[in-house]
């Protein structure tokens, strides 16, 4: 999936422990998403961004903070990662009238 | 409360014989449905995707229903082939193309050669 990059694809944590999920684009699309996947149910939105300098909640925030400082660029943070968090997490990025374009993930296992 | 479904977790179809994968919503203000494919160790793929005020769109092998009226739209991939092979989401949209996608949790579909 070009145009998207994730880092890092995998991470185990402690309970606890803090980390950043970082999400680079290379198509200067506005719009950036970050997703959670867990076994049996599809992606769920947990924060999205409509431009740079620009944050939103999406579905499931809690527990996650973001940041898109600069227009390619969008963290998502974990303060004190929890069990409940291991999940893969996905980044997307698109413009108006174009289908969201996605990374391929972040494995993140808290132990 | 899931407001995307896809009822059937896989499918399994012959090569060359049509695969027919459904998706229902409960949200009347969703305005586009999009369609993702996923391998493994790797992000969803954008498909095909329809407008509410439409009832059909094809792409190659691909074709998209939409039935508004049930709430309901279904993914056609004529002939399949073993390259199918993959996860496919259904995934729905409102307040402008793309935006927000509420996703379905997937259906896997196997093709068999």
């Amino acid at each position: 999936n070009a145009g998207v990059t994730q880092t890092p694809k995998f991470r185990v944590l402690k309970t606890g422990q803090s980390m950043t999920l970082l999400c680079a684009q290379d198509m200067n699309h506005e719009y950036m998403y970050w997703y959670r996947q867990d076994p049996g149910m599809g992606l769920r939105l947990i924060h999205y961004s409509v431009g740079e300098g620009t944050t939103a909640k999406g579905e499931v925030p809690d527990g996650y903070n973001v940041s898109r400082l600069k227009k390619q660029n969008f963290l998502l943070g974990l303060e004190s990662a929890a069990p409940s968090q291991t999940s893969v997490y996905f980044c997307a990025a698109h413009d108006s009238n174009q289908p969201q374009h996605f990374g391929d993930g972040t494995r993140l296992s808290i132990l | 409360d899931q407001q995307v479904k896809q009822n059937s977790p896989s499918l399994s179809v012959q090569e060359g014989r049509i695969s027919i994968l459904n998706c229902d919503y409960t949200n009347s203000m969703f305005d586009y449905f999009l369609w993702y494919k996923k391998y493994p160790a790797e992000g969803p793929t954008f498909l095909i995707s329809i407008s509410s005020i439409k009832d059909k769109n094809e792409d190659g092998r691909f074709t998209v229903f939409l039935n508004k009226s049930a709430k309901h739209l279904s993914l056609h991939i004529v002939p399949s082939q073993p390259g199918d092979s993959a996860v496919y989401f259904c995934a729905a949209s409102w307040g402008g193309y793309g935006n927000k996608l509420v996703f379905g949790a997937g259906t896997i579909l196997r093709v068999k050669s």
